[in-house]
């Protein structure tokens, strides 16, 4: 079992549509976890931070299952530049590093 | 505020030629410093991080290593490179144990 793992996608969906990403993560004592939005042939951005108690961005929502392990992104009314790879990324064991998923590819279509 | 600087942007070599990619940060002190490598279509692999000027952790075993010869410049190098070492090389750095910041990445193909 991957130590991060996300669905790798492609979610094709229509503009205006709400989408959701889930990811897995494979340590129970995480502590930290992030969404990154990475657009082709560039380097990797901060979306959002991910609280226990959940937090919301504008359009986007994410929240963390400590019981099950996943952390969720919810996008609302999905733009054209929503386009992107989204990474889930979780500090696994406390120490100086991320974990990074895969990645999943989401197209938003006109 | 911080920020990152990597160069080359892109890069082409030839198989069997050495290596340096080097990354700076500004705006911030004593920050933890990473190199990751992106395979096309792939994940982020790490590939070494420093907690401090001269301490270096490798997560891989491979043909390159990595120096940080001041606190904010941290350098990737190899002596011989191979085909396989093509990709995206990013360069991050952390203050804590939270999210990491990336610089703009090198693009390198090895030919």
């Amino acid at each position: 079992r991957k130590e991060v793992e996300q669905d790798p996608g492609p979610f094709n969906v229509p503009e205006g549509a709400t989408v959701a990403f889930n990811c897995t993560y494979s340590n129970s004592a995480s502590q930290s976890f992030f969404w990154y939005r990475q657009d082709c042939r560039k380097e990797p951005k901060l979306l959002m931070s991910v609280y226990s108690s959940g937090n919301e961005d504008g359009r986007f929502t994410a929240q963390l299952n400590r019981a099950s392990q996943y952390i969720s992104l919810l996008i609302r009314d999905s733009k054209l530049s929503d386009s992107a790879t989204y990474l889930c990324v979780v500090n696994l064991n406390a120490g100086n590093m991320l974990t990074f998923g895969g990645g999943t590819r989401l197209m938003v279509k006109p | 505020s911080q920020t990152i600087h990597q160069w080359p942007a892109t890069l082409v070599q030839p198989v069997g030629s050495p290596l340096s990619l080097e990354c700076t940060v500004e705006g911030t002190s004593n920050p933890n410093l990473y190199w990751y490598r992106q395979a096309a279509g792939r994940g982020l692999q790490l590939l070494f991080y420093s907690i401090g000027i001269d301490q270096i952790s490798s997560e891989v075993p491979q043909n390159l290593s990595a120096s940080r010869p001041q606190d904010r410049q941290f350098i990737l190098s190899s002596k011989k490179l191979l085909l396989s070492d093509s990709g995206f090389y990013l360069c991050a750095w952390t203050l804590d144990k939270h999210e990491q910041f990336f610089g703009p990445g090198t693009r390198l193909t090895v030919l």
